[in-house]
């Protein structure tokens, strides 16, 4: 079945201690984006690319990155990671937008990450 | 004012009742809107997408569309366990392509 991966599925990390997260896909979409999602609260987009093309939320902080090296994959490195960072993480994927906006959005399962 | 918001919850309804989730949205030129359900825990899973005026159905669900009230809800039917659950209401305007903006969710619990 074509679906979004996540890994790992929970992460532990220390204050400060870089960490990367990690999306794939096989769904072949043009799309793909990466959520904050605290408890009761929305997800909140950090970022997407379209294609290799990179898309920042003004709001996003800069300790905050991401890589996509190549269609099926995306990271979202996080380099210096506070108490306040503990979240879960989104990645979704669509096929494709355009001035409507995007089509569906298919979620992976998420990344729980604690900060320590 | 939120750009999307909805009912504050939680909403609690009987098994086989009608549950009905409510979704107003800001931006007059929104094309696209979504409810996507979200088990505790767990990632948000789509149910429905609508585009235009009216209803659309699927299963028990039914998405319903206002474009000039700018609203958008959810009818759940027969209202089982299984559907206790957060609901987010995600709409993509035309300012914003790409992006959806989501809603803060209304929880659902259905009890038997």
């Amino acid at each position: 079945d074509a679906m979004v991966i996540q890994n790992p599925r929970y992460q532990v990390t220390q204050f400060g201690k870089p960490v990367t997260l990690s999306c794939s896909q096989t769904l072949n979409h043009n799309v793909m984006y990466w959520y904050q999602q605290k408890s009761s609260q929305a997800p909140k987009l950090l970022f997407h690319y379209y294609d290799k093309d990179f898309n920042n939320e003004a709001d996003t902080p800069d300790n905050f990155q991401s890589r996509r090296p190549n269609t099926s994959f995306c990271f979202l490195d996080i380099r210096s990671p506070g108490l306040g960072d503990a979240a879960m993480y989104l990645c979704a994927t669509s096929r494709d937008y355009s001035w409507a906006g995007p089509y569906e959005q298919y979620f992976g399962p998420g990344t729980r990450l604690t900060v320590t | 004012q939120k750009e999307v918001e909805q009912n504050s919850g939680p909403l609690s309804v009987p098994e086989g009742a009608i549950a009905s989730l409510n979704c107003t949205y800001s931006d007059r030129g929104s094309q696209s809107f979504f409810w996507y359900r979200q088990y505790s825990g767990k990632s948000p899973e789509l149910i429905m997408s609508i585009y235009s005026n009216g209803d659309k159905e699927d299963g028990r669900f039914t998405a319903q569309l206002n474009k000039a009230s700018q609203y958008v809800s959810l009818l759940i039917r027969d209202s089982q366990p299984s559907d206790s659950a957060t609901y987010l209401c995600a709409v993509n305007g035309n300012t914003n392509a790409g992006k959806s903006t989501f809603g803060d969710g209304t929880t659902l619990t259905v009890k038997p």
